[in-house]
C-alpha cells in the first residue's frame, strides 16, 4: 500500500520569507501524481500544485514551487514569499491506480507578520 | 473551475438518529465520488469511493452497512450516516473526479460537520 509521511506537524515563517515543506512517500507503482493540498481555517481543500511523476521538471506555480526527487521519493513544496493568507494547514497527497488519493498528517504553516 | 457543494455544512442530531449529507457536482459530471472523514487537527481519510450506477467501495474498516453511499445520478451522491453514534461526530468530505484515471483531479466539496449528541 502506499503511504505518505510529512514529518513537520507544524512551521513558521516570516511574512515575505521563504518556507519549505516535506513529504516522503513509498509506492512500487510507476505511474503516479503527487499533490499539495491547502486547507485553510475555512477547511475547503484548496488544490496548490501537482507533479507528474513521469515529468523530471518541476512543477511551478507562481510562488508555489516543488522538489521532486523520484529516486528518494521525495516531494517538498517550496513558497516563496509567504503571505499571511498562507496560514494553513498543508497536505501532499499521492495518486495512483484508481485515482485514489492518499494523504499525508498535514504541516500547520504559521506566517509571522 | 469546477465546484462541489456539500449540504448541509453544519448538521446536530441526536443519537440513533440518521442524517443524510448530499454531494454534488455544479458544473461538471462526475463519474466517479469519494468520501472522506476527518477528525480534529488530522488528515483526511478516505471512507469510499463511489461510481455513479454502481455500487460503492468501502475502504477496509469502514463500516458500509453504517454508511451508506447513493451515487444515483452523475451529479449527486449521498451519504447516509445511519443510527449515528457520538463517535460518528466528525467533518465530512467529498469530492467529485470526471473519470477513474490518476491524471483525473479530484475536486472538493466544502465539508459537512456532523455532530451526535
Amino acid at each position: 500500500a502506499q503511504t505518505v509521511t510529512q514529518s513537520q506537524p507544524e512551521m513558521s515563517v516570516q511574512e515575505a520569507e521563504t518556507v519549505t515543506l516535506s513529504c516522503t512517500y513509498d509506492t512500487s507503482e510507476s505511474d503516479y501524481y503527487l499533490f499539495w493540498y491547502k486547507q485553510p481555517p475555512s477547511r475547503q481543500m484548496i488544490l496548490v500544485i501537482r507533479q507528474e511523476a513521469y515529468k523530471q521538471q518541476n512543477a511551478t506555480e507562481n510562488r508555489f514551487s516543488v522538489n521532486f526527487q523520484k529516486a528518494a521519493k521525495s516531494f517538498s513544496l517550496k513558497i516563496s514569499d509567504s503571505q499571511l493568507g498562507d496560514a494553513a494547514m498543508y497536505f501532499c497527497a499521492y495518486s495512483g491506480y484508481g485515482n485514489k488519493l492518499v494523504f499525508g498528517a498535514g504541516t500547520i504553516l504559521r506566517v509571522k507578520s | 473551475g469546477a465546484v462541489v457543494s456539500q449540504h448541509p455544512s453544519r448538521v446536530i442530531c441526536k443519537s440513533g438518529t440518521s442524517v443524510k449529507i448530499e454531494c454534488r457536482s455544479l458544473d461538471f459530471q462526475a463519474t466517479t465520488m469519494f468520501w472522506y472523514r476527518q477528525f480534529p487537527k488530522q488528515s483526511l481519510m478516505l471512507m469510499a469511493t463511489s461510481n455513479e450506477g454502481s455500487k460503492a467501495t468501502y475502504e477496509q474498516g469502514v463500516e458500509k452497512d453504517k454508511f451508506l453511499i447513493n451515487h444515483a445520478s452523475l451529479t449527486l451522491s449521498t451519504l447516509t450516516v445511519t443510527s449515528a453514534h457520538p463517535e460518528d461526530s466528525s467533518f465530512y468530505i467529498c469530492s467529485a473526479t470526471t473519470g477513474t484515471e490518476s491524471t483525473d483531479t479530484q475536486y472538493f466539496g466544502p465539508g459537512t460537520r456532523l455532530t451526535v449528541l
